[in-house]
């Protein structure tokens, strides 16, 4: 158990529809990173905030957005969400330590 | 700037030989490096790290990997594999462990283990 909470676990939507993925980060860490992983583009960084500021922006859609909250949780949106949408999306943390800890994703399927 | 090259999205070995993924990285300032692995339908798992102290680094289930700046390179091995060691494993760089520092990852490579 890495300590980095992700729900729900699996969500099923339609094309269309708005969706959020929720990231609890291990107790303490003020980072978090999102990942998107796609069988035909492999694990592709989305954004990174920390301690509530957006500190970096990877290949995000701009129907996509997330924030970090005072308690260090953070959310990703997705929205007007496509059928290449369809991905496994991770969290990862990251305290005073060297290394990131990732959470067991959420799959996303949109039909 | 960082990048990671991982040479080979795919390798197969025997069981019991040795397993060598091969991963090259780029940057501007002393790196970080790290080999994450991950099992089907699971989060990427920490296997080890370099963080500047000793350049030969052993980690979980066998592997280890050895930094070696003037190749640029942090190649992962274990001696002997085992069907368990199948799964995807990604090499990353990060700027030194200064907090609010990036990550970069590879694309990957999956080992298939056959019996």
């Amino acid at each position: 158990d890495s300590g980095v909470t992700q729900t729900p676990k699996h969500l099923i939507t339609a094309t269309g529809q708005r969706v959020t993925l929720r990231c609890s980060p291990r107790s303490g860490d003020l980072s978090v990173y999102w990942y998107q992983q796609s069988l035909d583009q492999g694990l592709q960084f989305l954004i990174h905030y920390y301690n509530g500021e957006e500190r970096a922006k990877g290949n995000i859609l701009e129907r996509f957005s997330a924030q970090q909250f005072p308690d260090l949780h953070s959310e990703l949106n997705l929205s007007s969400l496509e059928l290449g949408d369809s991905a496994l999306y991770f969290c990862a943390s990251r305290g005073a330590g060297t290394e990131a800890f990732f959470g067991q994703g959420t799959r996303l399927t949109v039909v | 700037a960082q990048s990671v090259t991982q040479l080979g999205s795919h390798v197969s070995v025997s069981e019991g030989a040795l397993v060598l993924l091969r991963c090259n990285y780029s940057s501007s300032v002393p790196p970080y490096l790290f080999w994450y692995v991950q099992y089907p339908n699971q989060g990427l798992q920490l296997l080890l790290k370099y963080t500047s102290a000793a350049t030969l680094v052993k980690g979980i289930n066998g592997f280890e990997a050895e930094f070696k700046k003037s190749e640029t390179s942090f190649h992962l091995t274990k001696p002997s594999a085992h069907m368990s060691d199948a799964a995807e494993y990604f090499c990353a760089v990060s700027e030194g462990g200064k907090v609010g520092n990036q990550f970069y990852f590879g694309t990957g490579t999956s080992l298939t283990v056959i019996p």
